[in-house]
């Protein structure tokens, strides 16, 4: 398979405990980005990465979400001190410039469960 | 700011026929894109069909159409010949330019549930 993956697909953590996500791009994009989802709605993008360096993190939730991408190929979403509002999924894309443009290609996210 | 409007929080169609998927955006931007992606139960995102401001007709993948009528902003996905596998959250997106960063954010509507009966 060849598409975006992400680990773990489920997680479930108490709150005030630290998790962190990986996503595995497809392999020949250089861009990265996180997206949260929460019940009922549309994904809502949180950071983005180009190669290596995060160009985008503003729309990052808290100083409690942090991402990295340290060698430009996957990428990892920490959360700090979670906590029940943080219950969502959380959706990794990537995507690659052409002359066709750029298409966002999304992987199966990670259900994050905080009780 | 952006705004991306589906109306429709839930539609039903019958087993081979086609429906309309209501998408309205909101933007000053000259030049932008639109996108439309389907979510299964499983939670990913899969891309489905892309119409960019400047294009002078409307998109098509297969049985996906995309009725663009841009004085009106409305991006329409239309489904044809409709099949059980179709059943699925169906999101309308665009894309904002990420000022700065050279690239871009995709701003979702809140999608609509599409049943597809037997």
């Amino acid at each position: 398979d060849t598409g975006v993956s992400q680990n773990p697909r489920h997680k479930i953590t108490k709150r005030g405990q630290n998790v962190t996500f990986r996503c595995d791009p497809i392999s020949e994009h250089n861009r990265l980005y996180w997206y949260r989802q929460t019940l009922g709605q549309g994904p809502e993008f949180l950071t983005y990465f180009q190669n290596e360096a995060q160009l985008e993190k503003s729309r990052l939730l808290s100083d409690r979400f942090s991402a990295e991408r340290p060698k430009g190929s996957f990428s990892t979403l920490e959360i700090q001190r979670t906590e029940q509002g943080d219950s969502a999924m959380y959706l990794c894309a990537s995507s690659l410039v052409t002359r066709a443009g750029e298409t966002q290609y999304f992987g199966p996210g990670t259900r994050l469960l905080v009780l | 700011a952006q705004k991306i409007t589906q109306t429709q929080p839930g539609m039903f169609v019958q087993e081979k026929e086609a429906v309309t998927l209501d998408c309205t955006y909101d933007t000053s931007d000259q030049s932008y894109g639109l996108f439309w992606y389907k979510q299964p139960s499983s939670g990913e995102m899969i891309f489905l069909i892309y119409q960019g401001s400047y294009d002078e007709q409307n998109a098509t993948e297969g049985r996906y159409s995309l009725n663009f009528q841009k004085a009106r902003k409305s991006a329409n996905l239309v489904i044809s010949a409709s099949q059980l596998g179709d059943s699925a959250m169906y999101f309308c997106a665009m894309r904002e330019l990420l000022r700065g960063a050279g690239s871009y954010q995709l701003t979702f509507g809140k999608g609509t549930k599409l049943s597809v009966i037997p």
